[in-house]
């Protein structure tokens, strides 16, 4: 089945950088954009990016660029998402999702998540 | 940049039926998805398209959306359906993915 298992949770002090991963299975990993959403304690969803494993282009939120760079290893179908000159309210879960596009040109929609990687920014 | 209107909270009694809204600017002419996150857990997908559900998603799930509202129904709601809901659009004018702030589903 597919699934995306992500690596294990953070602490990081400010100012360093953290790089969570993501790894997929049980599909063809080239074939689904990836997704990076973040969750603050007791808030909502927030969207951060994407990436295309195939061609390794990107795309990132307003909020985040200059910041957030995701990359990708097809030869161990790996997605990752590095943000970089962490502050507090950067501590979240941070979730890679999958999304489905089936009509090309339209938006699709984030059918597989990952479990979440807890990041805390802490001095 | 675009935004979504939801509740913060909505209480429903076992077995009746639990409707939450999500509000934002001509949002009929979007297409809405839906999650539930249960605390602690990754937001599964419950609703696509608006009122498409994906398989194994119970059909006591369903969602309908026009004009400036979206909205999920939860039909013969059960314990178990206790959780926070998302809706989810894309804005093509800022080519952004926009969530709402969440409903959290109380089962009384």
């Amino acid at each position: 089945q597919v699934q995306l298992v992500q690596s294990e949770a953070e602490v990081k002090k400010p100012g360093a950088s953290v790089k969570v991963s993501c790894k997929a299975s049980g599909y063809t990993f080239t074939d689904y954009n990836l997704h990076w959403v973040r969750q603050a304690p007791g808030q909502g969803l927030e969207w951060m990016g994407w990436i295309n494993p195939h061609s390794g282009g990107t795309y990132y939120a307003q909020k985040f660029r200059g910041r957030v760079t995701m990359t990708g290893d097809t030869s161990i179908s790996t997605a990752y998402m590095e943000l970089s000159r962490l502050r507090s309210d950067d501590t979240a879960v941070y979730f890679c999702a999958r999304i489905v596009v089936v009509v090309p040109e339209t938006p699709g929609w984030f059918d597989t998540w990952g479990q979440g990687t807890l990041v805390t920014v802490s001095s | 940049s675009y935004v979504l209107t939801q509740p913060p909270s909505v209480s429903v009694a076992p077995g009746q039926t639990a409707t939450i809204t999500c509000g934002g600017s001509n949002i009929g002419s979007k297409s809405v998805h839906w999650f539930q996150q249960k605390a602690g857990q990754a937001p599964v997908l419950v609703v696509y398209d608006d009122s498409d559900r994906p398989s194994g998603i119970p059909e006591r799930f369903s969602g309908s959306n026009s004009g400036n509202t979206a909205t999920l129904t939860i039909s013969r709601v059960e314990a178990g359906d206790e959780a926070d809901y998302y809706c989810q659009v894309w804005d093509s004018s800022s080519d952004h993915w926009v969530f709402g702030d969440g409903t959290k589903l109380t089962v009384l």
